[in-house]
């Protein structure tokens, strides 16, 4: 499999139970925020975004939060489980930018 | 459709040797990207493009060619391939406009000896 886990944040979970992956940005100009989750041996896949004039969606199971003032953004997944074991990355992009700028990933294991 | 399709899955160089990492979208996606992800260090963005005859570099260009004769394709060549090269290279698109998520092809993973 792929070893782009290597050396990231890990958050280990048990099945059933709420995760929260937090992403610290870094620009203050940045106004849209992308959640995307990586399987092994996968591209990364959209889940949710963002604009900055919210500060909070909902999806299926999944609620993005971002807090402007601190420049914080996470992700909560309900109910988790194994089948959301991956590395979740979080991108931000100014706009008029065209291309978003990504953060390292956290690696979430969600224990059976 | 099929989405970012990219060719080859896997591949192994020698040093020197050149090559053509393809990526081909059928979503008529405006904008188009090549990133590598290497361990613990995310993805970092080589080249894009934003139109047919338009590209521009990313955060690590160097070593690396794209072109864009078409709105479906945009190839990345390395030139003369390296060690330091030897990565997962993911090809991304999405539509004009700033509230728009980019959707990733599965990568090219490359080894070079």
């Amino acid at each position: 499999g792929e070893s782009v886990g290597l050396h990231l944040p890990t958050l280990s979970v048990q099945e059933g139970d709420n995760s929260i992956i937090n992403c610290a940005y870094s620009n203050s100009a940045s106004d849209y925020f992308i959640w995307y989750k990586q399987e092994s041996g996968k591209g990364p896949q959209f889940i949710i975004d963002i604009r900055s004039n919210m500060d909070k969606r909902q999806g299926q199971r999944v609620t993005v939060l971002l807090n402007k003032t601190v420049k914080h953004l996470s992700l909560q997944i309900a109910a988790t489980q194994p089948g959301d074991s991956a590395v979740y990355f979080c991108a931000e992009k100014a706009g008029g930018s065209y291309i978003p700028t990504f953060g390292r990933g956290t690696s979430l294991i969600v224990h059976p | 459709n099929a989405g970012v399709t990219q060719t080859p899955k896997f591949q192994v160089l020698k040093t020197g040797q050149s090559m053509t990492l393809q990526c081909a979208q059928d979503m008529n996606h405006e904008y188009m990207s090549w990133y590598r992800q290497d361990p613990g260090m995310g993805l970092r963005l080589i080249h894009y493009s934003v139109g047919a005859g338009i590209t521009d570099q990313g955060e690590v260009p160097n070593g690396y060619n794209v072109s864009r004769s078409t709105t479906e394709d945009f190839p990345l060549r390395l030139l003369s391939a390296a060690p330091s090269q030897t990565s997962v290279y993911f090809c991304a698109s999405r539509l004009r406009g700033d509230n728009q998520p980019q959707h990733f092809g599965d990568g090219t993973r490359l080894s070079i000896l």
